[in-house]
């Protein structure tokens, strides 16, 4: 296993459009998270799986963002009606339930909405 | 909630020790965790302290006091290649076990 995949590495899209993004976990790794960061920031948590339950959601999801993991592996974070202020990096990490070791990111998908 | 802080910038030169540091308040503490970050790249892993204490493996040390909120992330021998965002995150237990992250420092290394 080669870590945690990230799929577009970008994304360019026009005002209004949608777009979804995918992250493939470590395979053995039961949480999966979505972080969103912008420049010179850290990354600001979204929400997060336990296999293939949604557990927690930040208010920054607004009801624009859907995220699913629908059979406990791979990721989707959809985002409909992008706005400006959506461009950022999409940062997917997993780790095993209580890792005491961090978690393991990918390398991210940067969203641009011109 | 949770606040982190840590310095926005700093500055050093090659083969020096530079300490960042990192204050925090969170109401269910359960654990402080370190990441480096390359521009462009994903966070990596660097440490984990969730008791009181310094950690160290290898060039990179860190420390942690629970009572003061305080944690420092220590780097000896410093390298070119150490430039890079220093991220200090805050896993907080009512807050689903995930992490908070501070805003990061970012390390220049000069010749």
């Amino acid at each position: 296993d080669t870590g945690v995949s990230q799929n577009p590495r970008h994304k360019i899209t026009k005002r209004g459009q949608n777009v979804t993004f995918r992250c493939d976990p470590i395979s053995e790794h039961n949480r999966l998270y979505w972080y969103r960061q912008t420049l010179g920031q850290g990354p600001e948590f979204l929400t997060y799986f336990q296999n293939e339950a949604q557990l927690e959601k930040s208010r920054l999801l607004s009801d624009r963002f859907s995220a699913e993991r629908p059979k406990g592996s791979f990721s989707t974070l959809e985002i409909q009606r992008t706005e400006q202020g959506d461009s950022a990096m999409y940062l997917c990490a997993s780790s095993l339930s209580e890792a005491n070791y961090g978690y393991t990111f990918g390398s991210g998908t940067r969203l641009t909405v011109v | 909630g949770q606040n982190i802080d840590q310095p926005t910038e700093m500055t050093a030169t090659e083969g020096a020790i530079v300490q960042i540091n990192c204050t925090y308040q969170t109401s269910g503490f359960n654990g402080l965790f370190w990441y480096q970050q390359h521009a462009g790249e994903a966070p990596t892993f660097l440490s984990y302290n969730v008791l009181d204490g310094l950690e160290e493996k290898g060039r990179f040390s860190s420390f942690l006091s629970r009572s003061k909120g305080y944690s420092y992330l220590l780097l000896k021998e410093l390298q070119m290649k150490d430039s890079a965002s220093y991220l200090c995150a805050v896993r907080d237990r009512n807050y689903g076990q995930n992490f908070v992250f501070g805003p990061g420092t970012r390390l220049s290394v000069l010749p």
